[in-house]
């Protein structure tokens, strides 16, 4: 069956960076686009970068644009999150999300990780 | 990209039914039939009822439904049941080199 499980948040201060990873099993992942997708305490989801299967086509929102980077990397069935300059505001649990290529919906999501920006 | 419109809560009685609406423009839901939402439990991960305004995914009760009319779309529960309780959460595309956006969420509250 298709599981993502997210790994990496974690306690980070103001500045300070973090690297998510997502394991992707039960589905030939090199198909798949991927986002991650967060949601702060007791808030909404907020779609914050999103990559095509081939890692070709990238978006960010512009809350992290500049600051985060998504990458993928097909052999190890893997999807990352690179975050620098993390503000308090970063503060949230991170979902990686699969989507049918081309698709613009969420078929299948990851547990979460929580990341914490907080000096 | 705006965030969205929704109702911040609903409610309803177990058997009743309910709609959920989620107003966005002309540049997002108005523009496209790529309207998606999710049921969120507390500590949960959002899971998916409904694609492209109004399809269903496998194993996804057809007590769900949507629709969409000019900018606003709808998501109904129909047969409230007590496990209905959570939050709900539109998306919609918004264009190419573009992320899409999601709505607020919506807590709906089975009396």
């Amino acid at each position: 069956q298709v599981q993502l499980v997210e790994s990496g948040g974690g306690l980070v201060k103001p500045g300070g960076s973090l690297r998510l990873s997502c394991a992707a099993s039960g589905f030939t992942f090199s198909d798949y686009y991927m986002s991650w997708i967060r949601q702060a305490p007791g808030k909404g989801l907020e779609w914050v970068s999103y990559i095509s299967s081939s890692g070709s086509t990238i978006y960010y929102a512009d809350s992290v644009k500049g600051r985060f980077t998504i990458s993928r990397d097909n052999a190890k069935n893997s999807l990352y999150l690179q975050m620098n300059s993390l503000r308090a505001e970063d503060t949230a649990v991170y979902y990686c999300a699969r989507s049918p290529p081309g698709l613009y919906y969420f078929d299948y999501w990851g547990q979460g990780t929580l990341v914490t920006v907080s000096s | 990209q705006s965030a969205l419109t929704q109702p911040a809560s609903v409610s309803g009685s177990p058997g009743q039914s309910i709609t959920i609406s989620c107003t966005g423009t002309s540049s997002d839901v108005g523009s496209y039939n790529l309207v998606s939402w999710y049921q969120q439990h507390p500590g949960k991960a959002p899971k998916l009822m409904i694609y492209e305004v109004s399809k269903r995914p496998s194993g996804v009760s057809n007590r769900f439904s949507g629709s969409k009319s000019g900018n606003t779309a709808s998501l109904t529960i129909s047969g409230l049941q007590a496990e209905d309780e959570a939050d709900y959460y539109c998306c919609s595309y918004a264009g190419s080199s573009t992320l899409g956006v999601f709505g607020g969420g919506t807590k709906l509250t089975v009396l």
